[in-house]
């Protein structure tokens, strides 16, 4: 069955330190991948959107890589601040189907 | 604030009772979607229209019952519900195709007694 994981368990790193978010999927080919931030009692936020014949996509602080060989996406905040907590998730979608599919999410925690 | 606007943002109600979530997007998006979210859960999928047509139904229960009236509208009609049913109910909106953002409203934090 199709399966996407992100890290179960919550990220802290410090302020100014760089945090890096992996999704993982198995028996699933996406066309493309995106990435939401999620706070809590709100709903998802669109950050990012790598399709599949992207490697890498940038905004801001933000980074995501795609590889699709290793059925996996790395998503980077560079110079963080106590801001960017939150819950992070990525969510696949394929080629006709007006659908994402959502992984667990990441909660991330950055420390002042 | 949200370009998606949901209401109520609160509902409580009993297993027998009749109640209706509403969602408004002024965007001029044409796929608008319904989502269910268990708390530490992500959201999950329940219904797709697409111009105003239902295009997706994951196998959701006929308690649920989505309902388009136009582009900007979309309703989600709840009857004889279970207390497993209880959730954030979300809604989403996206331009059209299959590689677009999704905007999400804030929510209906549903309660059934």
């Amino acid at each position: 069955s199709q399966k996407i994981e992100q890290n179960s368990e919550a990220l802290n790193i410090q302020e100014g330190k760089t945090a890096t978010l992996t999704c993982n999927y198995t028996n699933y080919s996406p066309a493309y991948l995106q990435w939401y931030r999620q706070d809590p009692g709100r709903g998802p936020v669109f950050l990012l959107l790598i399709r599949e014949n992207e490697k890498e996509k940038r905004k801001e602080r933000l980074k995501v890589t795609f590889d699709t060989t290793l059925k996996q996406s790395l998503f980077h905040i560079t110079a963080s601040q106590p801001a960017d907590s939150a819950t992070y998730l990525c969510a696949l979608g394929s080629t006709g189907r007006r659908a994402l599919t959502f992984g667990s999410g990441t909660r991330l925690q950055v420390q002042p | 604030d949200t370009e998606v606007t949901q209401t109520p943002k609160h509902l409580v109600m009993g297993m027998t009772n009749k109640k209706s979530l509403k969602c408004e997007q002024h965007m001029g998006h044409r796929a608008m979607y319904w989502y269910k979210q268990k708390a530490k859960k992500p959201p999950e999928l329940m219904f797709v229209y697409s111009y105003e047509k239902l295009s997706i139904n994951e196998s959701v229960p006929s308690r649920f019952s989505p309902e388009c009236p136009n582009s900007s509208l979309l309703n989600l009609h709840l009857h004889a519900l279970q207390p497993e049913d209880s959730a954030l109910y979300l809604c989403a909106s996206s331009l059209d195709g299959t590689n677009q953002p999704q905007h999400f409203g804030d929510g209906t934090r549903l309660s059934i007694l």
